[in-house]
């Protein structure tokens, strides 16, 4: 596509819930990442998925956060049994190689826990 | 521990003013530095990228430094316009890969 797209833009669940936040890079990007935005605050890395190769998992902050990438393109950010400090805004963003290339962020799934 | 301190505080300008914002790091070896705008409720744009040994660049009405001594980057809009403002955030990454860490950010507010 265009842009990196990413579903849903909004998402209300209860506490202990199991949320799946999606994210569909830009064709062709063999990077993927993800990061997390609390309110006011910076992005904070999460996951990072390169080609073929094992995923960067050193910002996942539990156990509770897991992610996928299928087919080396659409990707799936899992957040089980969520938690109140859980609410955020969770970004992805692809990007073309290692190269230093910038990166295009979707506009993000804001999390809220209630 | 390493940082990266962008000033929290919101830069105001007058309209056709340069706005400088300015990125200092520690405990950084950074290969590249790059910079993105930021508007409400929307994801990061990437607006430039200066590698380790470039001094200087320049797009259109921006310009970025990069001084590896001083360990900071500066961050150039000239002849600023109101459309100009957002949040905006540098980020660095090191050799080990290309994953980006992130300051803060400044809000730089340009008045009409």
């Amino acid at each position: 596509g265009a842009g990196v797209s990413q579903s849903p833009s909004n998402k209300v669940t209860e506490k202990g819930k199991d949320v799946e936040l999606r994210c569909d890079p830009i064709s062709g990007h063999t990077a993927l990442y993800w990061y997390r935005q609390s309110l006011g605050q910076g992005l904070e890395f999460l996951i990072y998925f390169q080609g073929n190769s094992a995923p960067d998992k050193s910002g996942l902050p539990s156990d509770r956060f897991s992610a996928e990438r299928t087919g080396g393109s659409v990707s799936t950010l899992t957040i089980q049994r969520t938690q109140q400090e859980d609410s955020a805004v969770y970004l992805c963003a692809s990007s073309l190689d290692r190269a230093g290339n910038g990166y295009t962020f979707g506009s993000g799934t804001r999390l809220t826990v209630v | 521990s390493q940082k990266i301190e962008q000033n929290s505080e919101a830069l105001n300008i007058q309209e056709g003013k340069t706005a400088t914002l300015t990125c200092n790091y520690t405990n950084y070896s950074p290969a590249y530095l790059q910079w993105y705008r930021q508007d409400p409720g929307r994801g990061p744009v990437f607006l430039l990228l200066i590698r380790e040994n470039e001094k200087e660049k320049r797009k259109e009405r921006l310009k970025v430094t990069f001084d590896t001594t001083l360990k900071q980057s500066l961050f150039h809009i000239t002849a600023s316009q109101p459309a100009d403002s957002a949040t905006y955030l540098c980020a660095l990454a090191t050799n080990a890969g290309n994953m980006l860490t992130f300051g803060g950010g400044t809000r730089l507010m340009v008045k009409p």
